[in-house]
């Protein structure tokens, strides 16, 4: 059974660091992993999405790298601002069954002015 | 613009009554998926359905049913042998039903239910 771990569950940190947060999944069989943002009280933005056979991919500020074999993956985020606050899942749909996606239970990122 | 659209946003219900939470989709997605959040414990998958008239259990599905008639819907109603529904409830499609499974998930901006 698939497991997803972020580690940290938390984490604070000033405006303008760069920072990473961590991912973990225990089955490598995987087609795809997807970071999402969620704010307090909303629905999941997804934000990167990483298919199987990449290494990385990049949105703006935003970096997420796959390393399907060590069964890792991570979120960088450049330049934090304080509009990064927020709830960040990582979640990965794995092969076989039902094929469905398998979460994280998230880092609450704080970015302080 | 295409999306999942949840209603209502806040849901209130009495003890051992039913309530339907609505998920709509105009993004010509396949699938579609219902999660449960509580704090601390992530998201848990009730139900899915990869087409239209078939849906499967996923892990926490007692105590609720769901049908899917329209390839745009996907209602969830919470049952009173919920025991413990009070959670935020997220709705979520993704394109592709199995095969590759290269596509990502879509999600709604949720249903808060409470019991009172």
């Amino acid at each position: 059974k698939q497991e997803v771990t972020q580690i940290p569950a938390a984490l604070s940190v000033p405006e303008g660091e760069n920072l990473v947060l961590n991912c973990s999944f225990t089955d490598s069989a995987i087609y795809n992993l997807q970071w999402f943002r969620q704010d307090p009280g909303k629905g999941l933005t997804s934000l990167l999405l990483i298919q199987s056979s990449q290494r990385e991919q990049t949105s703006g500020r935003l970096n997420a790298s796959l390393d399907k074999s060590s069964g890792r993956s991570t979120l960088y985020i450049a330049a934090s601002q304080p509009g990064d606050s927020a709830t960040y899942l990582c979640a990965v749909r794995s092969q076989g069954g039902s094929e469905k996606l398998v979460f994280g239970k998230g880092t609450k990122l704080t970015v302080n002015p | 613009d295409g999306g999942i659209t949840q209603s209502p946003k806040y849901l209130f219900r009495k003890e051992g009554q039913n309530v339907t939470l609505s998920c709509e989709q105009n993004l010509n997605h396949d699938a579609m998926y219902w999660y449960r959040q509580d704090p601390g414990q992530g998201l848990r998958l009730i139900y899915y359905s990869q087409i239209v008239n078939d849906f499967q259990k996923g892990d926490i599905a007692e105590g609720y049913s769901v049908s899917r008639e329209k390839k745009e819907s996907f209602p969830l109603t919470v049952t009173s042998a919920q025991k413990n529904p009070t959670a935020f409830y997220l709705c979520a499609s993704s394109m592709e039903a199995g095969g590759r499974a290269r596509y990502g998930y879509t999600f709604g901006s949720g249903t808060r239910l409470t019991v009172v």
